[in-house]
């Protein structure tokens, strides 16, 4: 089983659409978890760290399910700014394992 | 000064090549890391540097040699290599290794192509 595991996608939804990816990490002492994203031929950035309890930003929100060992990545109201590659990122022990990554395009 | 610059941000060389791709990071970071990205793969982290200390090197083949003379500067030597060596060479700094924060900061790439 991979460390970090994604759909790769690619997801091709409308704007205005709410998408949700997940992630599933095989390490349940895994410490904490992030999402990026990278634009088409541009370098990884943070999009938002996950916490237990949740995090939402805006029209991003990022879920954490210990029991179950994964997380989730929701985005409302889609733009077509958000058309990227969301990369699932696990820390443990100060090393970041990224997942493959899950493409999405959004769409007039 | 953007955050982490690297150069060259393309590169084609033979197999019988030697060549460099510099890092710099204007961040005041120090822990700088070497990762590579192949087309549908997981970034692969290479090399790991902490306070100009290597600290990690995952089974990386020693045709890939790392270099970091000070906490803003790293290097990736090249020689010989495969063309299954061609790949994006992303280079990232943090604030410190161990730390609860995730926050990468990327270089945007070289590129790399092997003939």
């Amino acid at each position: 089983r991979k460390e970090v595991e994604q759909d790769p996608g690619p997801f091709n939804v409308p704007e205005g659409a709410t998408v949700a990816f997940n992630c599933t990490y095989s390490n349940s002492a895994s410490q904490s978890f992030f999402w990026y994203r990278q634009d088409c031929r541009k370098e990884p950035k943070l999009l938002m760290s996950v916490y237990s309890s949740g995090n939402e930003d805006g029209r991003f929100t990022a879920q954490l399910h210990r029991a179950s060992q994964y997380s989730s990545l929701l985005i409302r109201d889609s733009k077509l700014s958000d058309s990227a590659t969301y990369l699932c990122v696990v820390k443990d022990y100060g090393k970041l394992t990224f997942g493959q990554g899950t493409i999405l395009t959004v769409h007039p | 000064e953007t955050g982490v610059t690297q150069t060259p941000r393309h590169l084609v060389m033979g197999m019988t090549n030697k060549k460099s791709l510099k890092c710099e990071q204007h961040l005041g970071h120090n822990a700088m890391y070497w990762y590579k990205q192949s087309a549908k793969k997981p970034l692969e982290l290479m090399f790991v540097y902490s306070l100009e200390e290597r600290v990690e090197n995952n089974s990386v083949p020693s045709r890939f040699s790392p270099e970091c003379p000070n906490s803003s500067h790293l290097f990736l030597h090249l020689h010989t290599l495969q063309p299954e060596d061609s790949a994006l060479y992303l280079c990232a700094s943090s604030q410190a290794q161990g730390t609860n924060t995730g926050e990468l900061f990327f270089g945007e790439g070289s590129r790399l192509t092997v003939l």
